[in-house]
């Protein structure tokens, strides 16, 4: 079956503990992105990747990175983490970058 | 950069009934896709619609890229319909940008 698996689904921590959120597709897709999700702010773009080791930023960046040495895998890493970065992230993967993107289930932190 | 509204914000169906969803852009795009998010929180892929117009079922989109806008008809709304609608935009540069997304409420 086609799709993007993140993980941990849920987690809970505290500020300055450094966690890594992963995300897998089984597609060969060579786009993925990560987004985080904020109540009336709908989906903004952390970062994105068009193909291995190839990374760019989206539109809010900052306190995340990222890496993509496997195809299938672009895990998102939050180094110190700090209460602003609680909200609902998302990673998407699509064959192209403009193409359909087919999302993850979500992984919902909250950092205390 | 684009900017991407969404109307109207919330909406509130009587089961049955029909109703439209609007998506404007501010610039011109290369793609754009409409999704539906369920209580659950997953994301749906409704619609991929650069332009013109496609029909799945109840629910179809049409899009004119040429204004700016794209339309999301829901038909003989469900109670399943419930959640939050968004359109994405796609630019050249491979950003996607998303819209603050429609909260649709359908009443059984």
């Amino acid at each position: 079956e086609a799709q993007v698996t993140q993980n941990p689904r849920y987690l809970i921590t505290v500020t300055g503990k450094k966690l890594t959120v992963t995300c897998s597709q089984n597609m060969n897709h060579e786009y993925m992105s990560w987004y985080r999700q904020d109540p009336g702010l709908g989906l903004r773009q952390i970062y994105y990747s068009m193909n291995v080791e190839v990374t760019d930023k989206g539109d809010v960046p900052e306190g995340y990175k990222v890496s993509r040495k496997e195809k299938r895998n672009f895990p998102l890493i939050l180094e110190s983490p700090s209460p602003n970065q609680t909200s609902l992230y998302f990673c998407a993967s699509s064959s192209t970058g403009g193409t359909t993107q087919h999302f993850g289930d979500g992984t919902r932190l909250s950092i205390l | 950069g684009i900017q991407v509204e969404q109307s109207p914000p919330d909406l509130i169906l009587q089961e049955g009934a029909n109703s439209t969803l609007r998506c404007n852009f501010s610039d011109s795009v290369n793609n754009l896709q409409w999704f539906h998010q369920n209580p659950w929180g997953q994301l749906i892929n409704l619609f991929y619609i650069p332009s013109g117009t496609k029909q799945n079922g109840r629910l179809s989109a049409t899009t004119v890229a040429t204004e700016r806008y794209s339309l999301l008809y829901i038909s003989s709304s469900q109670t399943t319909d419930s959640g939050v609608y968004f359109c994405a935009v796609y630019t050249g540069g491979f950003k996607t940008i998303f819209g603050a997304g429609t909260r649709l409420f359908v009443k059984a």
